[in-house]
């Protein structure tokens, strides 16, 4: 069983479109994290969440919003694409927010904006 | 404000080698420090985590240490493999932070 999976894999579309993906974990975790890996492979923080509360906001446009329905579930939705926007989504999580818990990523989610 | 860089950007040895993979950060004042590996179009899959109390931690071939006061760890494999061909980051966390990542080392096993 895929202990975090993201949807889609690969995302295409056109800048001003608005665009969601997806993320589950099936490992009991506390907290999720969105992270953004750019064309050089830089991996930042962009959200992270604790039973479904914000407690990490990066500097990230407000075009981005991330909402966690419950705490196995955090999805990013991005309005007004841009072409900058154009990354690789990972989605994380880890057992607690006390820093020893090691980081589980999903398989990623490669988003072109054209 | 933590910064982490990694040395080579790229590494490529024959099978059978043992090989050090390097990491430093600026702010020594770490919680922890844990190692990923990213396969192509793949997530990262965590290594080994090094919580700031200890020295180092081993898995298999995998041996990971940890310097605070001088901000640097390495990451030791042992015996490559052609299977170890992947990106290698390591990540440090401050307290009330969230994890910092270095850029990668990629790293090519040759046959």
């Amino acid at each position: 069983d895929t202990a975090v999976s993201q949807t889609p894999k690969y995302l295409v579309t056109q800048m001003g479109n608005d665009k969601s993906i997806k993320c589950e974990q099936n490992l009991g975790h506390d907290t999720m994290y969105w992270y953004k890996q750019d064309s050089k492979k830089f991996l930042k923080i962009m959200f992270s969440y604790n039973n479904k509360e914000l407690i990490i906001n990066e500097t990230v446009p407000n075009r981005f919003s991330p909402k966690s329905p419950d705490k196995a579930h955090l999805n990013l939705h991005i309005n007004s694409l841009e072409l900058g926007d154009s990354a690789v989504y990972f989605c994380a999580s880890s057992r607690t927010v006390s820093y020893n818990s090691p980081l589980h990523f999903g398989n990623g989610t490669r988003l072109t904006v054209t | 404000k933590q910064e982490v860089t990694q040395i080579p950007a790229a590494l490529s040895v024959p099978e059978g080698e043992n090989l050090v993979l390097n990491c430093s950060f600026t702010d020594s004042a770490i919680y922890n420090l844990q190692w990923f590996r990213q396969d192509p179009g793949k997530g990262l899959t965590s290594l080994l985590l090094i919580q700031s109390s200890q020295r180092e931690q081993t898995s298999g071939r995998l041996n990971a240490s940890l310097d605070k006061s001088s901000g640097r760890s390495t990451l030791y494999i042992a015996a490559s493999q052609p299977g170890d061909s992947a990106t290698y980051l390591c990540a440090v966390v401050n307290y009330g932070q969230n994890f910092v990542f270095g850029p990668g080392t990629r790293l090519s096993v040759l046959p």
